[in-house]
């Protein structure tokens, strides 16, 4: 799985949005960009993936760069309950022969009032 | 709710102790993943199972063991306990064993071995 490099932390004020940066220069073409978060000692939770374009659902939007090196999450409108690590993961979409998720260290996103 | 139960939530055992962590993938997932977190180690693989047979593994110590039943549910056996296995152990499903789907989350079975 490619590596990815994350902010160890970021701030956000409640009400902003949230832009949370991820680098994966080595990302291959059979690889997506998965996000998760894991709120205090609760179990991770997904929150988006996608291939190459972008994505939205009701939770963030996930913007790639056209060359696939980085993307960003984006939480339009921060709140408390968004306090959380989150985890950018690279994983392989076909062709491989194991689907785990490999976490790093994540950036604890810290929503302040 | 991802829709994936654990139990038991909280276990406290005494080293050299066996345990039984329990997992309960979500309606029609075929596929479950085990991870620890510990303060150290941060979240780590530590196998798959898909549909009653092992898939894949990782840095899954031989005194640690899995297995999937028939109805899909999953134990994580753990023996020998020592110190250094207290951790979060969750249990992830998802619906196929090679996709790209995503993977859903239990609680978590909290450890303690003193």
């Amino acid at each position: 799985d490619a590596k990815t490099t994350q902010p160890t932390s970021m701030d956000c004020a409640e009400g902003r949005a949230a832009n949370l940066p991820c680098n994966h220069s080595t990302i291959s073409g059979n690889e997506y960009v998965y996000w998760y978060r894991q709120i205090h000692s609760q179990g991770p939770q997904y929150i988006i993936h996608g291939l190459k374009n972008n994505e939205t659902n009701e939770m963030a939007s996930l913007i790639i760069t056209e060359d696939r090196k980085s993307s960003t999450l984006i939480l339009p409108h921060a709140t408390l309950r968004d306090t959380a690590v989150y985890y950018c993961i690279v994983r392989v979409a076909w062709g491989g022969s194991n689907y785990k998720l490999t976490f790093g260290k994540g950036t604890l996103l810290t929503v302040n009032p | 709710d991802s829709g994936v139960t654990q139990t038991p939530k909280h276990l406290i055992t005494a080293t050299g102790q066996r345990v039984t962590l329990r997992c309960s993938p979500r309606s029609g997932d075929l596929s479950v993943y085990w991870y620890q977190q510990s303060l150290d180690q941060g979240l780590q693989f530590l196998i798959q199972y898909y549909n009653g047979e092992e898939r894949a593994k990782g840095n899954i110590l031989e005194r640690f063991s899995a297995q999937q039943f028939p109805d899909l549910h999953s134990e994580l056996n753990l023996s020998s306990l020592e110190l250094g296995d207290s951790a979060l152990y969750f249990c992830a499903s998802s619906p196929w064993d090679r996709s790209a789907y995503e993977q859903y989350f239990g609680p978590g079975t909290r450890l303690t071995v003193t």
